[in-house]
């Protein structure tokens, strides 16, 4: 069982938007501003696609966007496109033991 | 860019040691975290642990009393040794590096899949 909740599986239209949202308690989201959230495809490694809760790497689409609200972080993406078809994890800093705790991943399927 | 690779025996037998290094090129290894992280087939991640450039490092309470990290700055290297394994630690193996500012990961290697069977 993983630390942070997150949704098995979750669903969109291309153009849709889709939001994940990823549970925590008071000793890891609630506590620290570092939710980070991942992008996977498979057999690749996940690709860093939020950190900080809200900021971007570079190359990254402003479709992806990240959000916190007490205990629990959330991931939207706007205007689904079928490329956003990917497993999803979210991370959040848990202070020094352990280090991060990760979500159980989320499967996005574009309709 | 920095890149990252990972490399090591893909089979491992039960109760031996799993050993896989990360070769870190297009950027120093020195002055950052590193860390090294897995996904066993068909489920999540887990975070195993992180070195520092300094030498400090931090372990997943879990595997904590298996783990040992290391790295070789001169080699820009990052080693990982898991001892006594089990087919439980048959597992896709990461490392990433830890952004500055922390928690994050902002690069990754590709992965090395390691199979703990006799």
């Amino acid at each position: 069982q993983s630390a942070l909740t997150q949704p098995a599986s979750v669903s969109g239209s291309p153009g849709q938007s889709i939001t994940i949202s990823c549970t925590g308690t008071s000793s890891d989201i609630g506590s620290y501003n570092l939710v980070s959230w991942y992008q996977q495809y498979p057999d690749k490694a996940p690709k860093p696609i939020i950190y900080e809760v809200s900021k971007r790497p570079s190359g990254i689409s402003s479709r992806f966007s990240g959000s916190k609200s007490g205990n629990t972080a959330s991931l939207t993406i706007s205007g689904l496109q079928a490329e956003d078809e990917a497993d999803y994890y979210c991370c959040s800093h848990a202070g020094t033991i352990p280090y991060v705790v990760f979500g159980g991943g989320t499967r996005l399927t574009v309709l | 860019q920095v890149q990252l690779q990972e490399s090591g025996p893909g089979l491992v037998k039960p109760s031996e040691t799993l050993s896989l290094t990360c070769a870190v090129t297009g950027g120093s290894i020195s002055g950052y975290y590193w860390c090294w992280i897995r996904q066993p087939p068909g489920k999540g991640l887990e975070w195993i642990g992180y070195m520092h450039s300094s030498g400090s490092s931090n372990y997943n309470p879990s595997l904590k009393s298996r783990v040992t990290i290391s790295m070789d700055t001169s080699k820009s290297q990052l080693s990982l040794n898991l001892r006594s394994v089990t087919a439980a630690d048959t597992a896709t193996y990461y490392c990433a590096k830890i952004r500055s500012g922390g928690a994050s990961f902002d690069f990754w290697g590709r992965g090395t899949l390691v199979t703990v069977s006799s």
